[in-house]
């Protein structure tokens, strides 16, 4: 069953300091891999997305990282601000269809405290 | 700035009532989707539309319907709203070639009372 599940799920840290989430997944086969900040009551906006020969790949301040062999990824996020407060959702597209299908993880709730 | 627009952010309405959730979208994409988003929980594909007059269900059984007459609009419709649609409803748009670039409204809050 393909499925994406995400680690913690939720988590609270002070401003300044860095914080790393993480997502594994079990789709098959396997096209990209996002990761998209919602903001509550929002739409998620992407932050990154990886193809299957990419390891790392940085926006600001976020770095997500991946590894298809062990079906893992890894949001880091350096010197966190105020605003980083948000959930964070792990997404998979598999190249399975014509749709390009989305698996969706439940997201990582992340609060930054002053 | 996103180019994908929803309207409205909240509602709150009486059971029974008929609904449409609008989503317009001016960035040319030829796909659009619905996803239903309760809290805590992932996102879940109710509906979506390769292009106009292509629309089909996705994986969540949800009671709305969708209709594409224009490529830049993508309504859902509720006929008889009821407490269980109580949600939050995204709508999406992506281009055709490629699998990148999905494009989220802000997403409209319903509570049905």
């Amino acid at each position: 069953k393909n499925q994406v599940e995400q680690s913690p799920q939720s988590l609270i840290i002070l401003e300044g300091k860095n914080c790393t989430l993480q997502c594994n997944y079990t789709v098959s086969p396997f096209s990209n891999l996002r990761w998209y900040k919602q903001d509550t009551g929002r739409g998620p906006v992407s932050l990154t997305i990886m193809t299957f020969s990419e390891n790392t790949k940085s926006n600001g301040r976020y770095t997500a990282t991946l590894d298809a062999d062990t079906k893992q990824s890894s949001l880091h996020i350096t010197a966190s601000q105020l605003s980083d407060s948000a959930s964070y959702i792990c997404v998979v597209s598999d190249r399975g269809s014509t749709l390009g299908r989305l698996y969706f993880g439940r997201g990582t709730q992340l609060t930054v405290w002053p | 700035e996103a180019d994908i627009y929803q309207t409205p952010r909240y509602l709150v309405i009486g059971t029974g009532k008929k609904i449409t959730l609008e989503c317009s979208q001016t960035m040319g994409h030829d796909k659009m989707y619905w996803y239903q988003q309760d809290p805590g929980m992932e996102l879940h594909l109710i509906h979506y539309s390769y292009g106009v007059n292509s629309t089909e269900k996705g994986d969540l059984s949800s009671e709305s319907t969708v209709s594409r007459i224009r490529t830049e609009h993508f309504p859902l419709t509720l006929e008889s709203a009821r407490p269980s649609h109580t949600s939050q409803y995204l709508c999406a748009s992506s281009e055709s070639k490629g699998d990148y670039g999905y494009t989220f409204g802000s997403g409209t809050r319903l509570t049905v009372v």
